[in-house]
């Protein structure tokens, strides 16, 4: 089984702070990673997919980068909001999923 | 209105009693999977079909069964249910089998068993 890591485990920001976070991959065979938003007692939702070393992508105030040479790709969320406070999954190939980080914004 | 429906939504049920979870998708998706998902542990593939009739195991697939004879409906079956089963499951479907397609997840079954 290929190994996701996503780090940190959880996050406490105040509203209005920048964050990223970090989701490590197996480099070898790279087809495509991909982020998902995960909010309580809600479904799993796509933010983004990437496949190309050195994409990135943006949604709003969120956007992601992507290092395929050495396994990683980073998630931003610039000026956080408490409605960003959600599980930030990352998942390789779409089937295998990082155990995900908590962010939780404070007003 | 598209999207991935699951029932039951919650199911607290006793070991060996035999159950079903059913998935069904609206968006005409070829590709459709479960996963369960455990506190500290990332979402984990229990079975996947790529089309009709064409189902395969996932990562953890010991004690589930599934079927994909319409390609709307992919069942979760759980013949002999057991405690270490107890845990939050998720249908998802996706337009193609590249692993570039994003996936729709359901809304998730919470699962116990006694």
């Amino acid at each position: 089984i290929l190994n996701v890591e996503q780090s940190p485990q959880s996050l406490h920001v105040q509203e209005g702070d920048s964050t990223n976070f970090t989701c490590s991959f197996p480099s070898s065979n790279f087809y495509a990673l991909h982020w998902y938003r995960w909010e309580t007692a809600k479904s799993p939702e796509a933010l983004f997919v990437m496949t190309l070393n050195g994409d990135e992508k943006k949604k709003g105030r969120i956007s992601a980068t992507l290092n395929t040479k050495e396994g990683y790709s980073y998630l931003y969320i610039k000026g956080s909001q408490p409605e960003d406070s959600a599980t930030y999954l990352c998942a390789f190939d779409d089937m295998r999923f990082g155990a995900g980080t908590r962010l939780t914004v404070k007003p | 209105e598209a999207q991935v429906t699951q029932n039951p939504r919650y199911l607290i049920t006793v070991t060996g009693k035999k159950l079903t979870v059913t998935c069904s998708q609206n968006m005409n998706h070829e590709y459709m999977s479960w996963y369960r998902q455990d506190p500290g542990l990332g979402l984990r593939q229990i079975y996947y079909s790529m089309n009709v009739e064409v189902t395969d195991k996932g990562d953890v697939p010991e004690g589930y069964k599934v079927s994909r004879k319409e390609k709307r409906n992919f069942p979760l079956i759980l013949e002999s249910p057991s405690p270490n089963q107890t845990s939050l499951y998720f249908c998802a479907s996706s337009s193609g089998t590249d692993t570039y397609n994003e996936q729709f997840f359901g809304p998730g079954t919470r699962l116990t068993v006694l």
